[in-house]
């Protein structure tokens, strides 16, 4: 079953402005990473934030980590259009090795 | 940096038929490997833990016998489906982790599409 779920489900956004999506998950982790998928391509790792990590920061993202709450947010700061993809978090959970996947935020981000 | 490898990128087969997709780890070993599906707009969700030298881990609803996993080597996971039907159209991606000191990094294929007709 997924472990991470994002909120929301699409997000539309003007160029420029800032984007945040938020994920919650069920289980203890060892870290949670962001993805990003362009349509129908591959998986692209964005950032690996671990369990005791609370931010951290690449570029124009910033990704938070609450692990009391088991959430975390994705914040993508001045969007490009070339930003539109789709964004996923995922977490490594501690009691097993693999990585489960949310349903994912689709981002659009108009010029 | 690491980088795995999936093959083919986009096939189309007849129902009925198998089609087999390659997942390799170009650069460094991996004992395990991770086989995904996703529907349109829909996240991945997992399908097995291919597992070096022994047989795959399936997850609950996944069959095994229609999707036949084969990690025969270090570098080199399987994936077969069986009697394709077109309900199995979906884009599969592989995953393969491998361990540093630092702690395992786990790398995504690109993915391979496959349309059943």
């Amino acid at each position: 079953s997924q472990q991470g779920e994002e909120d929301p489900q699409a997000l539309s956004i003007q160029e420029g402005e800032n984007a945040t999506m938020n994920c919650s998950y069920k289980t203890s982790i060892n870290n949670l990473q962001w993805y990003r998928q362009n349509s129908g391509r591959g998986l692209v790792h964005l950032i690996l934030i671990r369990s005791n990590e609370r931010e951290k920061h690449s570029g124009r993202l910033r990704v938070t980590l609450d692990t009391s709450k088991k959430s975390s947010s994705l914040l993508i700061t001045a969007s490009r259009a070339a930003d539109t993809a789709s964004y996923f978090c995922a977490t490594d959970a501690s009691n097993n090795n693999d990585m489960r996947f949310g349903a994912g935020t689709r981002l659009t981000v108009k010029p | 940096g690491a980088v795995v490898s999936q093959h083919p990128s986009w096939v189309i087969c007849k129902s009925g038929t198998s089609v087999k997709i390659e997942c390799r780890s170009l650069d460094f070993q991996a004992t395990t490997m991770f086989w995904y599906r996703q529907f349109p707009k829909q996240s991945l969700m997992l399908m097995a833990t291919s597992n070096e030298g022994s047989k795959a881990t399936y997850e609950q609803g996944v069959e095994k016998d229609k999707f036949l996993i084969n990690h025969a080597s270090l570098t080199l996971s399987t994936l077969t489906v069986t009697s394709a039907h077109p309900e199995d159209s979906s884009f599969y991606i592989c995953s393969a982790e491998t361990g540093s000191f630092s702690g395992n990094t786990i790398y995504f294929g690109e993915g391979s599409w496959l349309t059943v007709v």
